[in-house]
């Protein structure tokens, strides 16, 4: 099985500051890895997909990078409705699976 | 606008068994396949399993391999979970999502598995 390892699992930041989160692949994945939101009591939201794509709708603040068996999401400029638990999944092989979540909360 | 709402979840007692409903509307089910998701209270999200547009192309996890069956009715627009021998670590909220790669996500159903 694929191992998602996701750092950090807790982030704290200000309004305005630029954070990045980093999901490393125990084997090469290709660009077969999305980016996911959650906010509490909320289901999660596609933020990216094929690594790089934005979902529609989602503001050009983020942005996804990385291939084979690292990957990056990096918010540009957070804003409020940016503090939330973000996932990555790779959906190479079955079974598909999931990083352990990165908690951004508010400095 | 596409729509998955899940049903079915509930209290069942550990070696039980419960069905898990996901009707979509809002776009050609027949041509997606589907998957589910479930996040344990206060924990991360984990994937469960999907199949494919056509019933093939079956996958899931290995914490519910031999337990749990994935199924559609492509005249329904419906997925389906089947979960049996359940235990206490199967209390989650389930999701349904369509697509390999999750794109659109339902609200969650709530499963208990408690004595």
């Amino acid at each position: 099985d694929i191992q998602m390892t996701q750092s950090p699992s807790s982030l704290s930041a200000s309004v305005g500051d630029r954070v990045t989160i980093t999901c490393r692949a125990s084997q090469g994945i290709r660009n077969d890895l999305g980016w996911y939101q959650q906010k509490p009591g909320k289901a999660p939201k596609r933020l990216i997909y094929s690594a790089s794509t934005l979902h529609t709708g989602v503001p050009s603040r983020f942005s996804g990078s990385g291939s084979g068996t690292e990957f990056t999401l990096t918010i540009s400029s957070l804003q409020p409705e940016d503090f939330a638990t973000y996932y990555c999944l790779q959906h190479n092989s079955f079974p598909y699976t999931f990083g352990q979540g990165t908690k951004l909360e508010i400095k | 606008e596409v729509q998955l709402l899940e049903s079915g979840g509930g209290l069942v007692q550990p070696g039980g068994s419960l069905r898990l409903s996901c009707a979509a509307s809002g776009f050609t089910f027949s041509t997606y396949a589907m998957s589910w998701v479930r996040q344990a209270p206060g924990k991360g999200l984990e994937w469960v399993s999907v199949i494919g547009e056509g019933g093939d192309n079956i996958g899931y996890a290995d914490s519910v391999k031999g337990r749990f069956t994935i199924s559609r009715d492509n005249s329904k627009d419906t997925v389906f979970l089947q979960m049996n021998s359940l235990t206490v670590e199967d209390t989650a909220v389930y999701y349904c999502v369509n697509r390999y790669w999750l794109e659109s996500w339902g609200r969650g159903t709530l499963v208990t598995v408690s004595s």
